[in-house]
């Protein structure tokens, strides 16, 4: 079975932390993505990754940055966080054939206080 | 750029009815790929069914279905003989064909099986 982990369940921040949200898969995916959830507006992809090193912004990248130093792991980091960063992060992983599934993590609830 | 809509916010039937969920989407692509994924209270995102756009005969998984009408651009869900089990948040999502690109999800049905 493919398994996506999330480093954490719960988080809460203070405003202008640097947070780090870590995701790791562990069947050799080579595309990784971070999307975020709100209620009322679905999920949205902040930022995605084709292989190593590489990464493309989404819909929504202001205010994050991403890294991806080894196949496995694909960071999301909020470089200072704010109160409208308060959500849900939900990390992805899939075979590079795009009618692939995507697998997905548990969540990261995110508060910013 | 794509976009999906769901109509229906909520949804609530009695164990054992069948429902259908809508999803309607906007491209200029001819190749693209379309998914109903399941959010059930754990927040475990799960696939429920897929859809490629070049295939005309609609996808079945078990009790799930899809009625696809690539000209009306719909992609609605039909799930049969409902299950407590099936309550959860449903979402539509829309993938291009071209590469490696996220998904485009529309806003999520809620759909609450009553026992």
């Amino acid at each position: 079975d493919v398994k996506v982990t999330q480093s954490s369940r719960y988080l809460v921040k203070r405003t202008g932390e640097k947070v780090f949200l870590e995701c790791v898969q562990d069947m050799d995916h080579e595309n990784m993505f971070w999307y975020r959830q709100d209620p009322g507006l679905g999920l949205r992809l902040i930022y995605f990754s084709y292989d190593v090193k590489m990464k493309e912004k989404g819909d929504i990248p202001e205010g994050y940055s991403v890294s991806r130093e080894k196949k496995e792991r694909f960071s999301l980091i909020l470089e200072s966080a704010s109160t409208n960063q308060t959500s849900m992060y939900l990390c992805a992983s899939r075979f590079r054939n795009p009618s692939n599934e995507q697998f997905f993590g548990p969540g990261t609830r995110l508060t910013v206080l | 750029a794509q976009t999906v809509t769901q109509s229906q916010p909520e949804m609530s039937v009695q164990e054992a009815e069948t429902v259908t969920l809508s999803c309607t989407y906007d491209t200029s692509e001819n190749n693209y790929y379309l998914f109903w994924y399941k959010q059930p209270p754990s927040r475990q995102m799960i696939l429920v069914i897929r859809q490629e756009a070049y295939k005309q005969q609609n996808a079945t998984e078990n009790r799930f279905s899809v009625n696809f009408q690539k000209a009306a651009k719909s992609f609605s869900l039909k799930i049969s003989d409902s299950q407590l089990g099936d309550t959860a948040m449903y979402f539509c999502a829309y993938l291009s064909g071209g590469g490696a690109d996220g998904l485009t999800f529309g806003k999520g049905t809620h759909l609450i099986i009553q026992p």
